[in-house]
C-alpha cells in the first residue's frame, strides 16, 4: 500500500511565523501535490512537483512556496503565516505515468493565531 | 475553465437502500475518473476508478461512465451507516497528465 506521511496532524502557529509542512511518500512516486481544503471551497491545488527540484504553481500559490530536494519528500512553506491560511492541508502523491490516482496523507490541520 | 460538478447533495438514504451519486464534467476529452470517500476530519481515500464507458463493479460499489453525456456516477448498494461520508469525484482533463480536477463533493448520510 502507498504510504504518504505528513509530519504533523495538528499545528498552531502565530501570524508572521515561517511555517514548514513536511510530506514523505514511500512508493517512489514522481508526482507530489499540496492542497488546502476549506468548507464550501473543496480541494484547491497550491503547488505540485513532477520531479526532484521541479515545481509548478497550482491554483492558489500566493503566500506559499515549496521545496523538493529528494524524490520522497515535498515541503510546503508558508513564508509569513496569516490568519487566512488557517486550513486543512493535504499532501498527495501519484506515479509518473498518466491517468493514475493520487494517494493522500492524513492531513495537517493548521491554525494561525 | 475545467469544471467538475456535484450538485445533488446532501443525500440521505435508509440503511439497505441504493445510494446514487452523480458527477458531471465539462471537458469532453477527459481521460480518467476517480471516486474518493472522505470521512469527517479525515483525508480522501480512493474507492473506485474507471477509464472506459460502461460499468465497473467492486463489491457494493459500481462506477458508471458515460463519456458522450459527460457524466460519471457511483452506486452504493445495500448502504450502511458506515458509508456516511463525503464523496469526491475527480477527473483527469486532457493534457493534465497527473493533475486531477476535483468536485466539491456530495455528503451522504445513511439512516439506520
Amino acid at each position: 500500500d502507498v504510504k504518504v506521511t505528513q509530519s504533523s496532524r495538528y499545528l498552531v502557529k502565530r501570524t508572521g511565523e515561517k511555517v514548514f509542512l513536511e510530506c514523505v511518500q514511500d512508493m517512489d512516486h514522481e508526482n507530489m501535490f499540496w492542497y488546502r481544503q476549506d468548507p464550501g471551497l473543496g480541494l484547491r491545488l497550491i503547488y505540485f512537483s513532477y520531479d526532484v527540484k521541479m515545481k509548478e504553481k497550482g491554483d492558489i500559490p500566493e503566500g506559499y512556496s515549496v521545496s523538493r530536494e529528494k524524490k520522497e519528500r515535498f515541503s510546503l512553506i508558508l513564508e509569513s503565516a496569516s490568519t487566512n491560511q488557517t486550513s486543512m492541508y493535504l499532501c498527495a502523491s501519484s506515479p509518473g505515468t498518466a491517468n493514475q490516482p493520487q494517494h493522500f496523507g492524513d492531513g495537517t490541520r493548521l491554525s494561525i493565531l | 475553465q475545467k469544471e467538475v460538478e456535484q450538485n445533488s447533495g446532501p443525500l440521505s438514504v435508509p440503511e439497505g437502500a441504493i445510494a446514487s451519486l452523480n458527477c458531471t464534467y465539462s471537458d469532453r476529452g477527459s481521460q480518467s475518473f476517480f471516486w474518493y470517500r472522505q470521512y469527517s476530519g479525515k483525508s480522501p481515500e480512493l474507492i473506485m476508478f474507471i477509464y472506459s464507458n460502461g460499468d465497473k463493479e467492486d463489491g457494493r460499489f459500481t462506477a458508471q461512465l458515460n463519456k458522450a453525456s459527460q457524466y460519471v456516477s457511483l452506486l452504493i448498494r445495500d448502504s450502511q451507516p458506515s458509508d456516511s461520508a463525503t464523496y469526491l469525484c475527480a477527473v483527469t482533463p486532457p493534457g493534465a497528465n497527473s493533475k486531477l480536477t476535483f468536485g466539491k463533493g456530495i455528503t451522504l448520510s445513511v439512516r439506520p
